[in-house]
């Protein structure tokens, strides 16, 4: 069965530091998708981030970049310069043919930055 | 473009009462997938609609139901409320189901307490 694990349930940070969230995941599938959401206290689930197992290639979306090691696989979220709006829990998931359109979601990690 | 919205965002009911709640997605969007989303067990897909058909399904009883609309608009159904199906509904659009490649785009969700 597919899985994804996110071993930091909780994590904190101060404004415009770095942080990265870990998330590994298990398949036998080789062509598959990641994603990274974001759920702020409003519930909203938002896309953060999203890469495609063939790039070799790492997503970035502004201050938010992945390191994507497919041997490994691993799947973490760096989010630099962090602000705010950044206190929100994040999600790591997973898609394949396999998995057909069902999103497999880790449990979560929630961050919470401060000033 | 409007993202997906759910109605109604807050819903009590009791015990052995049913419940549906709506989705409408984003303009364009033909996929519709709900899911679960509980403290203890995270976030779980209940089922996808495409076409006015069900498309893949998740491991939940048959208690839940969903249906999809020519316009693409989709409800969900919840018969014989049990006190653990207190949870956050939250629906998914995107542009196609024929590939797991489409992103999903979520929706504010509907809180649905069971007393």
């Amino acid at each position: 069965a597919q899985t994804v694990t996110q071993s930091q349930p909780e994590m904190s940070v101060q404004e415009a530091e770095t942080v990265t969230l870990s998330c590994t995941y298990d398949t036998s599938e080789n062509n598959y998708y990641l994603f990274w959401y974001k759920q702020p206290p409003s519930r909203q689930m938002i896309l953060v981030i999203r890469q495609e197992a063939y790039k070799q290639q790492n997503a970035t979306e502004n201050r938010f970049s992945v390191n994507f090691q497919k041997a490994a696989k691993s799947f973490s979220l760096k989010i630099s310069d962090s602000q705010l709006g950044d206190t929100a829990m994040y999600f790591c998931a997973f898609i394949s043919h396999q998995a057909g359109t069902a999103l497999i979601f880790g449990k979560g990690t929630t961050l919470s930055v401060s000033s | 473009k409007a993202g997906v919205t759910q109605t109604p965002r807050y819903l009590i009911k009791t015990r052995g009462q049913q419940v549906t709640l709506s989705c409408s997605p984003i303009s364009g969007h033909r996929s519709v997938s709900w899911y679960q989303q509980t403290p203890g067990q995270g976030l779980q897909f209940l089922f996808e609609y495409f076409s006015e058909t069900q498309r893949n399904k998740g491991n939940f009883p048959g208690r839940f139901s969903g249906r999809q609309f020519s316009n693409s608009r989709s409800e969900m159904n919840v018969s014989t409320l049990e006190l653990g199906d207190s949870a956050l509904y939250l629906c998914a659009s995107s542009i196609l189901s024929t590939s797991y490649t489409d992103t999903q785009y979520f929706g504010p969700g509907t809180r649905l307490t069971v007393l």
